[in-house]
């Protein structure tokens, strides 16, 4: 276990669906990622929170929403998706935002969207 | 666009050999780290190494730096099957705090 939770872990949704993934830290962390992983491409950063504060936005498309009400907790919300946006979704927490530090994993989930 | 590149993509070895992996990267680094992830499962840290330094070790692990050829490399050794993963490379550019990933080695231990 690496102290970073997420639920749900599995998740099938239609594209007028609107669901939510959620991400928790137990660590002690200030910033938060969320990442897409889809197979045979490099991960990809979507999001940022630093001390709650949203630091990076990579250019993610708007039916993706992030949210993050407190520096333990970090959620994204998901609608209207698209199949292309079937993937892992990882959630990671550091000790601050700067990238010298290591990253800690959750489990992700796995969306299939059809 | 994709600062670490993994290489090779898949390599597949008998336990008890040596297994290595090499990372390839483009600009300027503060530090890179390598990862680790089994399948379908979250990535695990393994080690950093800093742009200064050109060598460090962490159990049957050995990561090597070459800032000149912008490249890293990862050495398992005396393999197991429990390593059988996938092995992440990700840099840290001087001026940006993110993490830039590469697509990983896929690492198969044969028994």
């Amino acid at each position: 276990e690496t102290g970073v939770t997420q639920t749900p872990r599995h998740l099938v949704m239609g594209m007028t669906n609107k669901k939510s993934l959620k991400c928790e830290q137990h660590l002690g962390h200030n910033a938060m990622y969320w990442y897409k992983q889809s197979a045979k491409k490099p991960l990809e950063l979507m999001f940022v929170y630093n001390f709650k504060e949203q630091t990076e936005n990579n250019s993610v498309p708007s039916r993706f929403s992030p949210e993050c009400p407190n520096s333990s907790h970090l959620f994204l919300h998901l609608h209207t998706l698209q199949p292309e946006d079937s993937a892992l979704y990882l959630c990671a927490s550091s000790q601050g935002g700067a990238g010298e530090e290591t990253q800690y994993f959750g489990p992700g989930t796995r969306l299939l969207v059809l | 666009s994709q600062q670490g590149e993994e290489d090779p993509q898949a390599l597949s070895i008998q336990e008890g050999e040596n297994a290595t992996m090499n990372c390839s990267y483009k600009t300027s680094i503060n530090n890179l780290q390598w990862y680790r992830q089994n399948s379908g499962r979250g990535l695990v840290h393994l080690i950093l190494i800093r742009s200064n330094e050109r060598e460090k070790h962490s159990g049957r692990l050995r990561v090597t730096l070459d800032t000149s050829k912008k490249s890293s490399s990862l050495l398992i050794t005396a393999s197991r099957a429990a390593d059988t993963a996938s092995y992440f490379c990700a840099t840290v550019k001087d001026s940006n705090y993110q993490l830039i990933w590469g697509a990983g080695t896929k690492l198969i231990i044969k028994p």
